[in-house]
């Protein structure tokens, strides 16, 4: 089954760092671009950035630009998104989700669950 | 930037009518990279419609997409309850690649 599989919940202070990440499964992980999208609470969705895992080439929303970072360890099939110091503006579900084809900016067909973050003093 | 405006914001119909939604961009986009996904509350968006006017796997056919240019359209022929949700539209041609605001479909 091809699926991606999110870590879990966070509840962080801000000023604090924080990684989550996104492990594929059931397909060529380091075939396809990985992309974060965020919603925030009541939100749409937003586009981060995505990240192609077989050479870690990475383009970045001018949003988000300098506020995180994406990467990827194709040894364990895992897309990571970083931030080194969260505000309470960060508080959101994060989203990772992979392309149609591989190679390819196209259509999100596979979507994981989401992470939420919570940034909170 | 392309800018996707979504309309309306909100959608109020009754289940077995016809809903049209719209997704007007700022720039033109091409027919290939234009996208439909649905969100229910607590879940993920799920892809409906990609190039336009193509259903993703196992979305009914009373779903189409149709549209060019800056102008795209997302047509339910004759709505079930199952379909009250939120839908966005997604442009994939241009980074950053961005989605309209969303529309809600609710139920009248």
């Amino acid at each position: 089954e091809v699926q991606l599989v999110q870590s879990g919940a966070e509840v962080k202070k801000p000023g604090e760092s924080l990684t989550i990440s996104c492990q594929g499964s059931g397909f060529s992980f380091t075939n396809y671009w990985i992309g974060w999208v965020r919603q925030m609470p009541g939100k749409g969705l937003e586009w981060m950035g995505i990240i192609y895992p077989g050479d870690s080439d990475t383009t970045y929303s001018p949003s988000f630009r300098g506020q995180v970072t994406i990467s990827a360890d194709k040894s364990v099939s895992t897309a990571y998104l970083q931030w080194s110091n969260l505000r309470a503006s960060d508080t959101a579900i994060y989203y990772c989700a992979r392309p149609l084809r591989p190679s390819a900016f196209d259509a999100f067909d596979v979507w994981g669950r989401g992470t939420m973050v919570t940034v909170s003093s | 930037e392309i800018v996707l405006t979504q309309s309306p914001g909100t959608l109020s119909l009754s289940p077995g009518e016809r809903a049209t939604l719209s997704c007007r961009a700022s720039q033109s986009v091409s027919s290939t990279s234009l996208a439909w996904y649905q969100q229910k509350p607590g879940q993920a968006p799920r892809l409906f419609i990609f190039a336009t006017s193509r259903r993703a796997t196992g979305i009914p056919d009373r779903f189409s997409g149709s549209g060019s240019g800056t102008d795209f359209t997302l047509t339910i022929s004759r709505l079930e309850p199952e379909d009250f949700a939120v839908y966005y539209c997604q442009q994939y041609g241009s980074s950053p690649y961005t989605f309209g605001q969303g529309t809600k479909l609710e139920i009248k």
